[in-house]
């Protein structure tokens, strides 16, 4: 059973260019988390998303951010026009649906990430 | 909100012996989850030891065990017969109706010979 994977690993973009991130969870996992980490610093929470659906996304900056988990394919973290303040280490973590397993349990599997880099 | 506030930046403990990493946490919730996890230089997030609040045995994973004491909203990490492989920075973290985790800004734990 693969984990959590998220690719690329490494990105590279110019200013004002767009990064799209990927995640795929977990086998039977419908609940997708992303997290953005800068250097020196623990994990901050951005977005929450089901498939489909946005479930709470308070910790997503106003401009720029989107995320998307559609019925079929990864989740995608989408950074339009970046800034070098973009650049951090940018992880995902799926769940079970409620009531299921770890889920059940609070516990969230992470991704390796991806480290987005701004030039 | 939930904060998580862990004071020692770094710390260092020689192989074999064993090592406390202190984490204290904030929350209006009473239905909560507590977590230590392991980022190695490899970046991946590893889930060392989980405690649910309401349990007041605490949780315990072969080297590694948690001191939970829920009154003074405290949840350090003990390792015992610390290995090479334990270096790493370590976070404490905590969930509640939210589902989203709070991450303390780490400790980065030094295994010396």
């Amino acid at each position: 059973n693969a984990g959590v994977m998220q690719n690329p690993r490494h990105l590279v973009r110019r200013r004002g260019q767009e990064a799209r991130l990927r995640c795929s969870p977990m086998k039977g996992h419908s609940h997708v988390y992303w997290y953005r980490q800068l250097p020196e610093e623990g994990l901050k929470f951005m977005v929450y998303l089901q498939k489909e659906n946005i479930i709470d996304e308070s910790g997503m900056p106003k401009e720029r951010f989107s995320a998307e988990f559609p019925k079929e394919g990864p989740s995608i973290l989408r950074i339009q026009q970046v800034v070098r303040g973009d650049s951090a280490a940018y992880f995902c973590a799926s769940s079970p649906p409620i009531g299921q397993g770890a889920s059940s349990k609070n516990i969230q599997y992470f991704g390796a990430g991806t480290r987005l880099s701004v030039l | 909100a939930q904060t998580v506030t862990q004071s020692q930046p770094e710390m260092s403990v020689q192989e074999a012996e064993t090592v406390t990493l202190s984490c204290t946490y904030d929350t209006s919730e009473s239905d909560y989850y507590l977590f230590w996890y392991k980022q190695p230089p490899s970046r991946q997030m590893i889930l060392v030891i989980r405690q649910e609040a309401y349990k007041q045995q605490n949780a315990t994973e072969n080297r590694f065990s948690v001191n939970f004491q829920k009154a003074a909203k405290s949840f350090s990490l003990k390792i015992s017969d610390s290995q090479l492989g334990d270096a790493a920075m370590y976070f404490c973290a905590i969930t509640g109706t939210a589902s989203k985790l709070t991450f303390g800004t780490g400790t980065r734990l030094q295994v010396t010979l």
